[in-house]
């Protein structure tokens, strides 16, 4: 049972550009939120989070935004740059319990 | 910055072997957390420590043990290895109670 979602495996944006990464889930009780972007033969890297009493947190280039009544996230990346281009991750955590709790993860590739 | 080290990033190993895994925190990180990510899929937690307290713990077989050590360091301890435990293994850590985890680069097991 996959309570976490991630349900486009790549995406393709152009440099400059936004990027749009989806996520959703379906445990009612995930009140913490993570992203993590991650390169090949690297541990995932701690991009942004965001609380369940928030509905956007914002961090330079990154914007977290949280739909609690749609159980929707998503990471909005302005302007994309080709270093961004990663796997990223999307994970969930339940009631100030330590374990998180992984999206499939979205390969996101800009290009020039 | 210092990151997460974890320690060997490769490890090949027979079936019915044991094998250690090592993890060192970041420096003033209490926290640390184990995953497994299997080829092809999102890491799935093992286990987590909070001052040397196991606080949580998931899908970790009955095979595998951890410890967190007074230095705050942790070892994953793999008996009885079996084919599919081929994997890569993520340590990491924070300090409690945040919610932003820190992963190290990963152990890569293969079981033959």
């Amino acid at each position: 049972d996959q309570q976490v979602k991630q349900n486009s495996p790549s995406l393709s944006v152009q440099e400059g550009r936004i990027s749009i990464l989806n996520c959703d889930y379906t445990n009612s009780m995930f009140d913490y939120f993570l992203w993590y972007k991650k390169y090949p033969a690297e541990g995932p890297t701690f991009l942004i989070s965001i609380s369940s009493i928030k509905d956007k947190n914002e961090d330079g280039r990154f914007t977290v935004f949280l739909n609690k009544s749609a159980k929707h996230l998503s990471l909005h990346i302005v302007p994309s740059q080709p270093g961004d281009s990663a796997v990223y991750f999307c994970a969930a955590k339940a009631g100030g319990g330590n374990k998180l709790t992984f999206g499939t993860g979205t390969q996101l590739k800009v290009e020039l | 910055a210092a990151g997460v080290i974890q320690s060997p990033r490769h490890l090949i190993k027979e079936k019915r072997e044991t094998a250690t895994l090592k993890c060192y925190p970041i420096p003033r990180h209490d926290t640390v957390y184990w995953y497994q990510q299997g080829p092809g899929q999102d890491p799935q937690f093992l286990i987590s420590f909070y001052e040397k307290m196991q606080s949580d713990k998931g899908s970790i077989p009955d095979r595998f043990s951890a410890q967190q050590f007074s230095d705050y360091h942790s070892e994953l301890n793999m008996s009885s290895l079996e084919l599919g435990d081929s994997a890569l293994y993520f340590c990491a850590s924070s300090s409690w109670p945040s919610g932003g985890q820190y992963f190290g680069p990963g152990t890569r097991l293969l079981v033959l």
